[in-house]
């Protein structure tokens, strides 16, 4: 394993509520992904980050907001779920901390979260 | 916009017969070229990275190649085995700017019968 973790791996919400999705490494990578998984589309970047406080949105970032104030530590943020975020979300990171970068992404095991 | 596509979505085979994925993208400008593995209810696991300056990439039975100039890639898997069964996924990413946005294809769904 490359040292990941997701929290929670499973959440049931309502329509409205906030969530918080938490991704941890321990791996010092520079770079953090949000993406989510869906039938029929694959896997979709949301947002990512290249370093504290440093970050950008992906291609489905609507209705998400991410923040990360240490390097091991990428939340992501539904202010207000929706059905439509009913989603399988990975973490990935990438860019070891050593001279070899070879920009290669490692995946966490996902946060599946259901919004009724 | 880059898109990346995989044919077929499904493959069925035999064990010990060899298994071909393709993967194809429409962008020819990528910085690298990323298979991974998902297993049912799993994460992505990284099997094999190909650096756009490469064209191919060994490890055990898995082979892939890369054809930057026709936008191809293919994984092969050698004798495949039961334990092969799972959704093979590839992933391209662009001239590398702030980090390595990966863009998926839809990914083959493997399975190997003993």
């Amino acid at each position: 394993d490359a040292g990941i973790t997701q929290s929670p791996r499973h959440k049931v919400t309502e329509t409205g509520t906030p969530v918080t999705l938490r991704c941890h490494q321990t791996e010092n990578h520079r770079y953090m992904y949000w993406y989510r998984q869906d039938p029929g589309h694959g896997l979709r970047l949301i947002h990512y980050s290249y370093g504290v406080k440093d970050t950008d949105k992906g291609e489905v970032s609507d209705g998400y907001s991410v923040s990360r104030s240490k390097t091991e530590d990428f939340l992501l943020t539904l202010e207000s779920a929706t059905s439509s975020q009913t989603s399988v979300y990975f973490c990935a990171i990438s860019g070891s901390s050593g001279s070899a970068n070879t920009g290669e992404l490692f995946f966490g095991e996902g946060s599946r979260l259901t919004v009724l | 916009k880059q898109e990346v596509t995989q044919i077929p979505a499904a493959l069925s085979v035999p064990e010990g017969e060899n298994l071909v994925l393709n993967c194809s993208f429409t962008d020819s400008a990528i910085y690298n070229l990323q298979w991974f593995r998902q297993d049912p209810g799993k994460g992505l696991t990284s099997l094999l990275l190909i650096q756009s300056s490469q064209r191919e990439q060994t490890s055990g039975r898995l082979n892939a190649s890369l054809d930057k100039s026709s936008g191809r890639s293919t994984l092969y898997i050698a004798a495949s085995q039961p334990g092969d069964s799972a959704t093979y996924l590839c992933a391209v990413s662009q001239i590398k700017a702030a980090g390595n946005k990966l863009t998926f294809g839809g990914g083959t769904r493997v399975l190997v019968k003993p």
